[in-house]
Order: C-alpha cells, then sequence, then structure tokens
C-alpha cells in the first residue's frame, strides 16, 4: 500500500509570509504527528493528531498549527515565516499512535529567505 | 531537564565488524524505545521497537537491548557492510503520551 505522501516536497518562501503542507497518511492510520528536523535541534515534535483532534503539542510558538480531516489527512501551517523556521517538515502516520510504529513520509523541505 | 543522548555524532568501522551506537535518556519514564535509519534528504525509517519490560530484540543483523536501570539502550549491526551507512536515531515514547522524542542521532559510516 501507499506509504504517507508529502506535498510540497520542496518550497522556498519569504520572511513574513505563511506556508500550508500537507501529509496524506498510509490508508487506515487515524494518527498523524509532524515533526521539524534541523541540523542544529534534530528532529522536534510539533502535534499529534488522531480522529480530527490535536492530542499532543510540541513546545512550538502559535505560529505553527495544524488541523486534521476526517479522512486523515493532515495539513500544517506556519504563518508570519522566520529564517529559522528553515526545515526539513516531518509527517509521521500511525494506526493508533501510541505503542505503534510509526511511518514518516519524505518531508517537505522549506527554506526562508 | 530532560535528555537523550546518542553517543557520538559520527562512528566509523570496517565492514564486517560490529556495529554499537548507545542512546543514553534521563528524566524519562519510557513505555518504549524505537530505532530508525535515516538516509540523507528522505525520512526516518523504523528498524526495531523494545518495550520496558523487554531485554532484547533481535532482527536479522540488528539487536536492541534496553536497560531500564542504567536508562540505556544499545544498538548493534553485526557484520556491517558499507549500504548500513546512515544516521540512525534512538527514540523514546514516554508513558501516558503521544508523542516521541528523537535523539540526534549518530551517524555511520561503513567502510569497505
Amino acid at each position: 500500500k501507499a506509504g504517507v505522501t508529502q506535498t510540497p516536497r520542496y518550497l522556498i518562501k519569504t520572511r513574513g509570509q505563511q506556508v500550508t503542507l500537507s501529509c496524506s497518511p498510509i490508508s487506515g492510520h487515524r494518527s498523524v504527528s509532524w515533526y521539524q528536523q534541523t541540523p542544529g535541534q534534530g528532529l522536534q515534535f510539533l502535534f499529534e493528531y488522531f480522529s480530527e483532534t490535536q492530542r499532543n503539542k510540541g513546545n512550538f510558538p502559535g505560529r505553527f498549527s495544524g488541523r486534521q480531516f476526517s479522512n486523515s489527512r493532515s495539513e500544517m501551517n506556519v504563518s508570519t515565516l522566520e529564517l529559522g523556521d528553515s526545515a526539513l517538515y516531518l509527517c509521521a502516520s500511525s494506526t493508533t499512535g501510541v505503542g505503534n510504529t510509526i511511518y514518516f513520509g519524505e518531508g517537505s523541505w522549506l527554506t526562508v529567505v | 531537564s530532560q535528555k537523550i543522548e546518542q553517543n557520538s555524532e559520527a562512528l566509523n568501522i570496517q565492514e564486517g565488524k560490529t556495529a554499537t551506537l548507545t542512546c543514553n535518556y534521563t528524566n524519562y519514564s519510557p513505555a518504549y524505545l524505537q530505532w530508525y535509519r535515516q538516509d540523507p534528504g528522505r525520512g526516518p525509517v523504523f528498524l526495531l521497537l523494545i518495550r520496558e519490560n523487554e531485554k532484547e530484540k533481535r532482527k536479522e543483523r540488528l539487536k536492541v537491548t534496553f536497560d531500564t536501570t542504567l536508562k540505556q539502550s544499545l544498538f548493534h549491526i553485526t557484520a556491517s557492510q558499507p549500504a548500513d551507512s546512515a544516521t540512525y536515531l534512538c527514540a523514546l515514547r514516554v508513558i501516558n503520551n503521544n508523542d516521541m522524542r528523537f535523539g540526534a542521532g549518530t551517524r555511520l559510516t561503513v567502510k569497505p
């Protein structure tokens, strides 16, 4: 079956703009989580959604937000982009999200200039 | 403060040898620990999961141990091959929490 799909794969934005990233989980997976990966900070947890509800949230400012739709697809949004938001944004899905393997997508590379 | 530390940023070994990577954690009570492989420009790929009540898990050439007293996990790749060259990440899922916390990773290079 198809893996986790993230779009777009690459994008360049200007400081102050906003961006929306999309994630389609593996079919049947209801949990979607988002991570930010940078060389300096490594993989950091942003938030997790399950059945359209945010279950957990990492230590990121309110500029980072997300949502999940009834078909389990998820989007994350970053408003008022800063240079430091340049990173690889990874989406991961799992069946219940607790105690199960999570499967990552290939990520969306965001560059803020 | 809570920390997950992987023993080194980089590890170089000769083909055929056993690679051993370390993951130490502090101020966590993990329900389980996972190891992932990540190749440049790609998302992490799950390798092994070990629960808090398990001491050891094996999968082909991979072995993971979990010592909750020492707060440490060891990840071994036996008979290493150049194709094993990648960054390996450990991750904790804490009890009563749904997010995963990742270490910074160890970049393994296996030389022919």
